[in-house]
């Protein structure tokens, strides 16, 4: 069954402007997992948040957890063309595997 | 040298082929998994293997047999393909640790195309 989705489907901006993602789920869950995925190819590991964490940063990515509201964002300041990509948020609950969302397509444009 | 890798990149196939998709990582890890991505970009898991164990079987058809010959490979093999097959598989694979899983690594994925 879906458990992240997230919002917007898809987003454009321009280069230097910063992203924001959104990422709502349904259960309650262990962590909450951002993943990138540049077209034709796997995903890749961005970020993990812990269900007692509420921020993290790794570089230009910060990533809030709001359990209460069973939400999480994802930010990429300073976008540059080469973040355009598809990004998926995804979570891990007990003992079931991870569940991803159906992502957001974003496009920095130079 | 490739964390986790897939063969092959491409495959185009007749419905009622037999066909299998090769996976390999070398990060060490306990559990793999095969994932489905349909043409909505949905990513769906089908099977998690940990230690060679099967240990998820999500509700995919009988005609999808996943095989584990040893901790580093998960190979997946499909008999009788039907259209609704056509999609991109991924490799993933990962650790265990106290606590739950962590993050997963995935392959570059098969694009399995049947006419």
């Amino acid at each position: 069954s879906q458990q992240g989705e997230e919002d917007p489907q898809a987003l454009s901006i321009q280069e230097g402007e910063n992203a924001t993602m959104n990422c709502s789920y349904k259960t309650s869950i262990n962590n909450l997992q951002w993943y990138r995925q540049n077209s034709g190819r796997g995903l890749v590991h961005l970020i993990l948040i812990r269900s007692n964490e509420r921020e993290k940063h790794s570089g230009r990515l910060r990533v809030t957890l709001d359990t209460s509201k069973k939400s999480s964002s994802l930010l990429i300041t300073a976008s540059r063309a080469a973040d355009t990509a598809s990004y998926f948020c995804a979570t891990l609950s007990g003992n079931t595997p991870l569940v991803f969302g159906k992502g957001t397509r974003l496009s920095v444009i130079a | 040298d490739t964390a986790v890798s897939q063969t092959p990149k491409y495959l185009v196939t007749q419905m009622g082929n037999d066909k299998s998709i090769k996976c390999e990582q070398n990060l060490g890890h306990d559990t793999m998994y095969w994932y489905k991505q349909d043409s909505k970009k949905f990513l769906k898991i089908m099977f998690s293997y940990n230690n060679k164990e099967l240990i998820i079987n999500e509700t995919v058809p009988n005609r999808f047999s996943p095989k584990s010959p040893d901790k580093a490979h998960l190979n997946l093999h499909i008999n009788s393909l039907e259209l609704g097959d056509s999609a991109v598989y991924f490799c993933a694979s990962s650790q265990e640790r106290a606590g739950g899983r962590e993050t997963q690594y995935f392959g570059p994925g098969t694009r399995l195309l049947v006419l």
